[in-house]
This record gives C-alpha cells, sequence and structure tokens, in this order.
C-alpha cells in the first residue's frame, strides 16, 4: 500500500525549534516529489514547498521563504518540516503529500497525503 | 502570483440532487487544475486532475470541466459522504518559481 505516514502532534512554546517528519512507502520515495501543505484552524489549504527526494532539490511558496526548512532524507524515505524559532501563528495542521505528473498531458496534482501533524504553539 | 477565486463559499444541496461548485483563477492555468475533497478531521483527497480527469477509484459522478480561467466540478447526485469542503489547486511554473495555489475553499452542505 501507497502511504505517507506523518510523526505526532506536537505542543511547543514560542522560540522552540521543531522538526516534523513525512516517512512513505509502497513506492519509489526517491521518484516522486513530496509537498507540504498547512492548514491553520479553521481554515483552508496553502501550499507551502516542495522537494525532491532523489537529490533533494527544493522549492519553497514566496510565503514560506525564509520561515521553515524542507529537507529529506532518502535512506530513510522520509521528508522533514522544521522550524527554528516558533510563532503562536504557527498553530496550524501540516500535511506531506506525494506529487504526481499525471495523464498524457503531464498536470500536476497531490494523489497520496500523509494523516496531518498538529502543531500547537503556545505559551 | 495566480488567485485561486472559489463560489460560492457554501452551498446548500439536498441529497440526490445536483452540485456545482466554480473555480476561477486570475490568469490562464491552462488544464492543470486538481480538486480535491476534505472531510472534517481528515486530509484532502485528490479528486479530479487535468481539470476534468478522475484519480483512481473516484465514482463517475463526480466531473471536472474547464480551461484557461473557469472551471467548474459536478458531482451528479449528490451521496450523504458527499458533504465536505472542496478546493481547487493550480499548478504553474512562472514566473520562475513553481507555486500551487489553493482555492479557498466551497463547504457543500446538506440542505
Amino acid at each position: 500500500e501507497v502511504q505517507l505516514v506523518q510523526s505526532g502532534a506536537e505542543v511547543k512554546k514560542p522560540g522552540e525549534s521543531l522538526k516534523i517528519s513525512c516517512k512513505g512507502s509502497g513506492y519509489s520515495f526517491t521518484s516522486y516529489w513530496i509537498g507540504w501543505v498547512r492548514q491553520m484552524p479553521g481554515k483552508g489549504l496553502e501550499w507551502m514547498g516542495i522537494i525532491y527526494p532523489g537529490d533533494s532539490d527544493t522549492r519553497y511558496s514566496p510565503s514560506f521563504q525564509g520561515q521553515v526548512t524542507i529537507s529529506a532524507d532518502k535512506s530513510i524515505s522520509t521528508a522533514y518540516l522544521q522550524w527554528s524559532s516558533l510563532k503562536a501563528s504557527d498553530t496550524a495542521m501540516y500535511y506531506c503529500a506525494r506529487h504526481i505528473v499525471a495523464g498524457p498531458l503531464e498536470y500536476d496534482a497531490f494523489d497520496i497525503w500523509g494523516q496531518g501533524t498538529m502543531v500547537t504553539v503556545s505559551s | 502570483e495566480i488567485v485561486m477565486t472559489q463560489s460560492p463559499a457554501t452551498l446548500s444541496v439536498s441529497p440526490g440532487e445536483r452540485a456545482t461548485l466554480s473555480c476561477r483563477a486570475s490568469q490562464s492555468v491552462s488544464s492543470n487544475l486538481a480538486w480535491y475533497q476534505q472531510k472534517p478531521g481528515q486530509a484532502p483527497r485528490l479528486l479530479i486532475y487535468g481539470a476534468s480527469t478522475r484519480a483512481t477509484g473516484i465514482p463517475a459522478r463526480f466531473s471536472g470541466s474547464g480551461s484557461g480561467t473557469e472551471f467548474t466540478l459536478t458531482i451528479s447526485s449528490l451521496q450523504s459522504e458527499d458533504f465536505a469542503v472542496y478546493y481547487c489547486q493550480q499548478y504553474n511554473n512562472w514566473p520562475p518559481r513553481e507555486m500551487y495555489t489553493f482555492g479557498q475553499g466551497t463547504k457543500l452542505e446538506i440542505k
């Protein structure tokens, strides 16, 4: 079964650092980009960035550039999202998702999603 | 940055009826548009990619149409499990930064 399994919920204080993970299985992890998506409480989906685990090529949304770091360890089929100094406004559910290029005209989409990691930042 | 605008914000429809959800792009995205369904407490699920191709396992009552800047997701006969929030998403790689922009979502609720 193709799946992405994310690390568990986190409760942190402002200023603390955090690294959450997303482990892929059931497919060639190094052959697909992995994206990260934020969902603040009661709000919509926001694309944060994407990484190609095969060579760690990484792209960021302008809204998140410099705010988070996306990385991957292909030896253990795991992608990461990390913060060096959390803020209360980072409180959200974070999803990882596998990016595909599908169909004869090679359209883009995210076909497999992790279950989400809830991050709560509060003093 | 391409902005995706979904309408309406909330749509009330009775089970068995048809639902039509709209998504508009601020500039052309060709047919590089996907639709996702999200139920409370769950991750999003891919329904449609390439504006009109159903993803694996998606029932035929879901259909997508459109190209350029105007897109539609139609659910032909609503089932109880279809009441959820629906998001459109576009991909573009120009200006020189890949972007995957989501719409703000349409909540489909039982009338």
